[in-house]
């Protein structure tokens, strides 16, 4: 089996950073993965962490320990349009194309 | 790309009746995935195909839901007969699983409602 655990909400000032912490237990970990969701739409992608570090994309970076079974979403300068839900999600080497999402996070962005 | 395709957008239904839910997949994916979200249980996988074969339906809460995919561009998802607990957001994604990469694409997602 597999656990993954993330805060159910964090809130946040526009124009400041929050950080949203994923662990998670599982065997043969391939990849980590985040999704955002806005109320009422589908998922969509954001990023994606195989080995062990930081990935940066604009705003928003993840960073991912194999060894800790530990990730993070970072979001930078918020903006009102950021308030979503933040899944994590794990990759296994043993189901491949098949992924475990965590509960969410939903972060609300205030004025 | 048009994306996955899902209908209907919304569905509501009396308890007892059939339902089916549709997908298109992006042309070229090789796996389809039927996700369930509702708030208690979250985004919850029901079954997924790769190359229009079953690999994994343990998500699938009982018989009443059945799953197909008879070609590459098409799915369905299949509850009869429906009850009031099978009210969620059905999600459909597909995803090319590269080595090492296999992001997920969603579509929209059905809105069911059993009344």
């Amino acid at each position: 089996g597999q656990n993954i655990d993330q805060p159910t909400e964090m809130t946040a000032t526009e124009g400041a950073i929050v950080q949203i912490n994923c662990t998670y237990q599982t065997s043969g970990f391939n990849g980590l993965f985040w999704y955002q969701q806005h109320a009422g739409e589908a998922p969509t992608f954001l990023s994606y962490n195989v080995l062990d570090g930081l990935e940066e994309k604009g705003r928003f970076s993840s960073f991912l320990s194999r060894s800790k079974g530990y990730s993070y979403l970072l979001l930078k300068e918020l903006q009102m349009k950021d308030s979503a839900s933040y899944l994590c999600a794990v990759s296994r080497t043993d189901s491949w194309g098949k992924l475990q999402f965590g509960a969410g996070t939903q972060v609300v962005v205030t004025p | 790309d048009a994306g996955v395709i899902q209908s209907p957008r919304h569905e509501v239904t009396e308890m007892g009746q059939e339902v089916t839910l549709r997908c298109k997949p992006i042309s070229g994916h090789d796996y389809l995935f039927w996700y369930r979200q509702t708030m208690m249980r979250g985004l919850e996988l029901l079954i997924y195909f790769n190359n229009n074969v079953p690999i994994d339906d343990s998500g699938m809460p009982e018989d009443r839901f059945s799953a197909k995919m008879p070609n590459a561009s098409f799915s369905t998802l299949k509850i009869q007969p429906s009850e009031p607990r099978d009210s969620a957001v059905y999600f459909c994604a597909s995803s090319l699983a590269r080595e090492g990469v296999d992001e997920q694409f969603f579509g929209p997602g059905t809105r069911l409602t059993v009344l």
